[in-house]
């Protein structure tokens, strides 16, 4: 089983709240990535990071920033919380070697901004 | 046109059948390929890399094209337990980073 852990599992909130998704591996990877889903839709990356001080935007863009303060922890904040960011966002971390390494997930956040 | 297209089906086949998946991707400097199994509200989960001379696990075998930029999943003698979304994964390099891009994903349902 992987070691890479989301919190909360399930968020419903209200319209303007701050929010941030937590994140967190054990493995000791530098990879990490987060990705929005939506029902039976494709993943979209929104944001990577290769290691620690290094944050990239994803394909998709997002409204959301993240930090990567520590290897292990890699947060998603959304500073004002709007319906349109409902969806499901899952979090995955991969080894130093990128070829051929496996991307592991976290078991994801669902999100509900009424 | 997307990075990676996958026929999303659903494809409904029979316990015991044979079904094949194929997936192209658009990127010719894609270095490697991966399929990844996802359970109804589950995160995603590797099945299998995919290599050059084509790989097989147990019931499962996977092939790559380069020249065409096509990749396949062969699964043999369905169970119901296979019942997923089966994502084509490409990793290639992106200003000296690598990136996954996964694929919509093509359902499966396997029916007794």
């Amino acid at each position: 089983e992987a070691d890479i852990y989301q919190t909360p599992r399930y968020l419903v909130i209200g319209t303007g709240k701050k929010i941030t998704l937590e994140c967190s591996q054990t493995m000791g990877h530098d990879k990490m990535y987060w990705y929005q889903q939506d029902p039976g839709m494709e993943l979209h990356l929104i944001h990577y990071s290769y290691g620690v001080n290094s944050t990239e935007k994803g394909d998709l863009s997002s409204e959301s920033t993240v930090s990567r303060i520590r290897t292990e922890h890699f947060p998603l904040t959304l500073e004002s919380a709007r319906p349109s960011h409902t969806s499901q966002y899952l979090c995955a971390s991969r080894d130093r070697d990128w070829l051929n390494t496996e991307a592991f997930f976290g078991q994801g956040t669902r999100l509900t901004v009424v | 046109r997307k990075e990676v297209e996958q026929d999303p089906g659903p494809f409904n086949v029979p316990e015991g059948a044979t079904v094949a998946f194929n997936c192209t991707y658009s990127n010719s400097a894609s270095q490697s390929f991966f399929w990844y199994r996802q359970d109804c509200r589950k995160e995603p989960k590797l099945l299998m890399s995919v290599y050059s001379s084509g790989n097989e696990d147990g019931r499962f075998t996977a092939q790559l094209n380069r020249a065409s930029q096509y990749i396949s999943l062969l699964i043999r003698d369905s169970k119901l337990s296979d019942s997923a979304t089966y994502l084509c994964v490409v990793n290639f390099m992106n200003s000296g980073y690598s990136t996954l891009t996964f694929g919509k994903g093509t359902m499966l349902l396997v029916s007794p």
